[in-house]
């Protein structure tokens, strides 16, 4: 049971580029999501999903954009990279609701734009 | 909106010595509150919760009590070690299923 895998664990990316975040979970569970963590500021939800085909904004969606074609997977797709972007990415799943469920979190992905 | 203020860091600490982590949430509704850690080079994990007015969770000798009328649910130990040196995020639920973090804490105990 490997949980959450992410990949790539790093990436530099120029200005313009664009790249796709892989995100992946065996737990079967529902709900996954994507959030960023910038230095002293927390985690914020990018977009998250609550099943196969159902995706939505969260608080930080603009310059992103997601897919949720099979309940294992959530790639996090950036088009036109800038600078604003660098950050470490943090996917996570949960098997039903926050209240009582657990979410789970992979490992990361810091990305670089310059 | 929905919110959390935890106490800035860093903060470094001796084994064996108390630690204690504040963490103030807006009281919309009553939200689900959560501890998670981050150890070095990893991804946040659940270390406990409280889901209603005065719950205690409890987890690894961690604890936090859920206080309603203070809008609080601060993270104590009463004896670190070395290995409990990570980030902690206190967090609640807000609407559906998203949870809103504080801006971590980075506890940094030294032998």
């Amino acid at each position: 049971n490997a949980g959450v895998t992410q990949t790539p664990k790093f990436r530099i990316l120029k200005i313009g580029q664009s790249m796709t975040l892989q995100c992946a979970q065996d737990m079967n569970h529902n709900y996954m999501y994507w959030y960023r963590q910038d230095p002293g500021m927390g985690l914020k939800l990018i977009y998250y999903s609550v099943g196969a085909g159902i995706t939505d904004k969260g608080e930080v969606p603009n310059g992103y954009n997601v897919s949720r074609s099979t309940t294992e997977d959530f790639p996090l797709r950036l088009e036109l990279a800038a600078p604003s972007q660098t950050s470490v990415y943090f996917c996570a799943s949960s098997y039903g609701d926050t209240y009582s469920y657990e979410q789970y979190f992979g490992p990361g992905t810091r990305l670089t734009v310059t | 909106g929905d919110s959390v203020t935890q106490m800035e860091g860093p903060v470094t600490l001796s084994e064996e010595a108390f630690l204690t982590i504040n963490c103030t949430y807006t009281a919309t509704g009553y939200p689900s509150l959560f501890w998670y850690v981050q150890y070095p080079g990893e991804g946040l994990q659940l270390l406990l919760k409280a889901t209603k007015a005065d719950d205690k969770g409890s987890n690894k000798g961690f604890e936090a009590t859920y206080r309603k009328e203070t809008t609080s649910f601060h993270l104590e130990k009463g004896s670190v070690q070395v290995s409990d040196s990570a980030v902690y995020f206190c967090a609640r639920r807000g609407g559906d299923y998203k949870l809103s973090f504080g801006a971590g804490t980075t506890v940094t105990v030294r032998a």
